[in-house]
């Protein structure tokens, strides 16, 4: 069953750049699967980020485009999120999942990672 | 975009109580719509996909309907675990989008 767990820094400080990694296991990251991003804050709810797939391609937010890079990392079996300039409207749970092939739906989930953005 | 709706914001309920609760799409999504249960402090869970297929193990007190703009959720006869948030979202188009969610609380 395939499982994922994020890590990364719970503190950046504004202007900052967000870096959190998704180690997938008990499944390979190259099994014909998308990637997410997701993350939940008070004032907007769950917002999906962008998403990649074994191969590099990418989909982003138009809202978060400019800022946004997801990469991945097959030897390592993990993905990774950078969010680039940063305020505090960042602060937010952040989730990967997998988004499924056959219907852009998006399971299982890591258990979440809060970002606080603050000085 | 794609704007997801979701009424009620908040709904009350008993034990053994039937809820329901709407999702509306702001353009056609066909059939294209997931829902998925969240409780405090866990991360969302898939539940309903392709509007009213569920998820392998979801028990089949849930059910899901719908489609093109509008969609419900529905659980009878409500457990103690049902108790948490509901959110939709549409799957047809870029970027993903989901419903601002549904708190469903012991009465």
């Amino acid at each position: 069953q395939v499982q994922l767990q994020e890590s990364g820094p719970g503190l950046v400080r504004p202007s900052g750049t967000l870096s959190l990694t998704c180690a997938v296991s008990g499944g390979s990251i190259t099994n014909n699967n998308w990637w997410s991003w997701v993350r939940q804050s008070p004032g907007k709810g769950l917002e999906w980020i962008g998403e990649i797939n074994e191969s590099g391609s990418t989909e982003y937010n138009p809202s978060l485009k400019s800022r946004v890079t997801i990469s991945v990392d097959k030897s390592k079996n993990q993905f990774s999120l950078k969010l680039t300039a940063v305020t505090a409207a960042d602060t937010a749970v952040y989730y990967c999942v997998r988004t499924s092939s056959g219907g852009n739906w998006f399971g299982p989930w890591g258990q979440g990672t809060l970002v606080t953005v603050s000085s | 975009d794609i704007q997801m709706t979701q009424s009620p914001s908040s709904v009350y309920a008993s034990v053994g109580d039937r809820v329901t609760i709407t999702c509306r799409a702001s353009q056609q999504v066909s059939s294209w719509l997931a829902w998925y249960q969240q409780k405090p402090g866990k991360a969302p869970e898939l539940l309903i996909y392709s509007a009213s297929t569920l998820q392998t193990g979801v028990p089949s007190r849930f059910s899901g309907s719908g489609s093109g703009t509008d969609f419900t959720l529905t659980i009878t006869s409500l457990q103690p675990e049902d108790f948490a948030s509901y959110y939709c979202q549409q799957a047809v188009s870029f970027p993903w989008t989901f419903g601002p969610g549904t708190r469903l609380e012991i009465k």
